[in-house]
């Protein structure tokens, strides 16, 4: 069983520039939630994607964007980056239509906008 | 509004009993979680309820108190390995069972260090 992965580790951006980070689900997930951690405080939810669709959002701005894939892995797109920005992206998955209470989460990619 | 409020940081010694603490004002509750996250790394699995009472897992065990918006995680034998961020959340949910969407709601963590 393949677990979560993320691409890339690490990610230096200017601000101003757009990033997009890339997450691949555990084989059999078709549920792919993403989250930001800023330094010493805990995930915040941004938004999930079930079956290609966002199936809910956080309290993030419209230039946070992503996508879902048939093979459901998954892209997180943000706009016009902000030093605020920087932080650990975290993706999780978990299959959707069992209502799993589990998400498995990725290795994360840390941002750092400058 | 959503709150979960956990202590900051808690120090112990190798083969003690910790108790992290969690207490909780959301706008919905559908179940509670506790994951480790150590430095650098992704946030690990450690204990689910949904239920009051007691959830015992080897040497992890987590208590629920839905009427008291209260949880806490019980660490025995500590170990230096146990050294990492404890971090309560509780589950959100949302839509309709064919397309139900899901969530966790954290705290900021309890960051722990244990000593020899």
């Amino acid at each position: 069983e393949t677990g979560v992965t993320q691409s890339p580790t690490h990610l230096i951006k200017t601000r101003g520039q757009q990033v997009t980070l890339r997450c691949s689900s555990q084989s059999g997930h078709n549920t792919v939630s993403w989250y930001q951690q800023a330094l010493g405080q805990g995930p915040q939810f941004i938004f999930q994607y079930y079956r290609e669709e966002e199936n809910g959002r956080g309290n993030f701005p419209p230039r946070f964007s992503g996508l879902q894939f048939p093979n459901y892995s998954s892209e997180l797109n943000v706009n016009a980056l902000e030093l605020d920005d920087s932080a650990l992206y975290l993706c999780a998955s978990s299959h959707g239509t069992e209502r799993s209470y589990e998400q498995y989460f990725g290795p994360g990619t840390r941002l750092t906008v400058t | 509004g959503q709150n979960i409020d956990q202590p900051t940081e808690m120090t112990a010694t190798e083969g003690a009993i910790v108790q992290i603490n969690c207490t909780y004002q959301t706008s919905g509750f559908n179940g509670l979680f506790w994951y480790q996250q150590h430095a650098g790394e992704a946030p690990t699995f450690l204990s689910y309820n949904v239920l009051d009472g007691l959830e015992e897992k080897g040497r992890f065990s987590s208590f629920l108190s839905r009427s008291k918006g209260y949880s806490y995680l019980l660490l025995k034998e500590l170990q230096m390995k146990d050294s990492a961020s404890y971090l309560c959340a509780v589950r959100d949910e949302w839509g309709g069972s064919d397309q139900a969407g899901t969530a966790l709601i954290f705290g900021k963590g309890t960051t722990l260090s244990v000593s020899s």
